[in-house]
């Protein structure tokens, strides 16, 4: 089963606006992870945030981290069109390996 | 590049028959698990093998099994293929003593059951 939901589950902005799209999980977790999908490929790993962090920034990505309210967010700031791709979020728990994806997130970034 | 190959790319399948994938981790990496994403969803995860040994499962069935090599290769191995089976099969290699832990994917086999 799924461990939570994005929101919102497709996103169209133009180029060089900002997205932000969000992730919502069920247990406490370790850390939370974004991951970045194209054309139904592989996933690719972008942003780590453990849950005694609040807030991450890697280049234009921003991810913050509620765990009172068990939620994440992803901030791309100046979007390109390359950063059309589905967007995860994945979670793991303490003493438990395994990666909980939520539903994603379509962005589709318009030139 | 994860490093993370994967094979075949594509598979075509007929119910009931029995299908295995193939995964070769990044350098370094100890752990390999495998997740199955069907169309629209999220990858679910199928079971983790370190050193050779199933660490931990997923909600699936026995017909799911896998193995892992000396080399920290891997295989998963579906029997009696059902509909349902269809779908994007994704490794994912990572060293279990590093901290926090970060998996890096394969780019996929796409199977379809007919």
């Amino acid at each position: 089963s799924q461990q939570g939901e994005e929101d919102p589950q497709a996103l169209s902005i133009q180029e060089g606006e900002n997205a932000t799209m969000n992730c919502s999980y069920k247990t406490s977790i370790n850390n939370l992870q974004w991951y970045r999908q194209n054309s139904g490929r592989g996933l690719v790993h972008l942003i780590l945030i453990r849950s005694n962090e609040r807030e991450k920034h890697s280049g234009r990505l921003r991810v913050t981290l509620d765990t009172s309210k068990k939620s994440s967010s992803l901030l791309i700031t100046a979007s390109r069109a390359a950063d059309t791709a589905s967007y995860f979020c994945a979670t793991d728990n303490f003493g438990n390996e395994k990666l909980t994806f939520g539903t994603g997130t379509r962005l589709t970034i318009i030139p | 590049e994860t490093g993370v190959t994967q094979s075949p790319t594509h598979l075509i399948k007929t119910r009931g028959q029995q299908v295995t994938l193939r995964c070769s981790s990044q350098s370094g990496h100890n752990t390999v698990s495998w997740y199955q994403q069907a169309l629209g969803q999220g990858p679910q995860f199928i079971f983790q093998y370190y050193r050779e040994e199933e660490n931990g499962r997923g909600n699936f069935p026995p017909r799911f099994s896998g193995l892992q090599f000396p080399n920290y290769s891997s295989e998963l191995n579906v029997n009696a293929l059902e509909l349902d089976d269809s779908a994007l099969y994704l490794c994912a290699s990572s060293l279990v003593t590093a901290t926090p832990e970060t998996q890096y994917f394969g780019p996929g086999t796409r199977l379809l059951v007919l």
